[in-house]
């Protein structure tokens, strides 16, 4: 089935640097969606993408649509220690529509 | 607009024990999904409904476990017998509709099968 492909696994940074991250698949997909997850909650959605190069920002979050619609980027500014949890890429799959999600980033800040 | 609600939180049960979850989602929202999301991995799409049809329950353990959606609006997943590997956080989230819109997530259920 399809699959999503996260990279990095997990990374540990110093406060106030940059992250930046990737969402990879071996299929196009029509919308790409990133998410964080706290500990012991839900996953919260931070962008939505929706069309092929789109840059999209959220504060300091800025996500992109990879050209060839296989793979997203998920860039964080300036590091925080809230920003500590994992990232998610999703989407809907072509046809069924099936929501899945991508094999994580685990993100732990240093103070 | 209130977010997706999930109960109980937490539950603790012997194996081959059944168990419930219930979700209310997110009101006006078309399609509902149960994910299991095991200790480090993604969450695991379970079953997904648009109203109350299935759209897709194609990893969901149909020999153990069932869901339902009576009147397309709260739903019910439920594990009879539960096994160890059950063990997992179940999440409930919702999204107007199928196909490219955003999903919004429940705080989900913890469950731990001993």
């Amino acid at each position: 089935g399809q699959q999503l492909n996260q990279s990095p696994q997990s990374m540990f940074i110093q406060e106030g640097e940059d992250v930046s991250m990737n969402c990879t698949s071996s299929s196009i997909f029509n919308t790409w969606l990133w998410y964080k997850q706290d500990p012991g909650e839900g996953p919260v959605l931070l962008i939505a993408l929706y069309k092929a190069g789109e840059l999209t920002s959220n504060g300091r979050l800025t996500a992109q649509f990879g050209i060839t619609r296989k793979d997203s980027f998920l860039n964080i500014s300036a590091s925080i220690p809230s920003d500590v949890g994992i990232y998610f890429c999703a989407g809907p799959t072509s046809g069924t529509y099936k929501y899945i999600f991508g094999t994580g980033t685990r993100l732990k800040v240093l103070a | 607009e209130a977010g997706v609600a999930q109960s109980p939180r937490y539950k603790i049960i012997e194996k081959r024990q059944s168990v419930a979850f219930w979700c209310n989602p997110i009101s006006g929202h078309a399609t509902l999904y149960w994910y299991q999301q095991i200790l480090g991995q993604g969450p695991k799409l379970l079953i997904q409904f648009q109203n109350n049809g299935v759209v897709d329950d194609s990893q969901l353990p149909k020999d153990r476990f069932s869901a339902e959606r009576l009147k397309g609006v709260d739903s019910t997943l439920k594990i009879q017998p539960a096994k160890l590997e059950d063990s997992a956080v179940y999440l409930c989230a919702s999204s107007r509709d199928r196909g490219g819109t955003e999903a919004f997530f429940g705080q989900g259920t913890r469950l731990t099968v001993v």
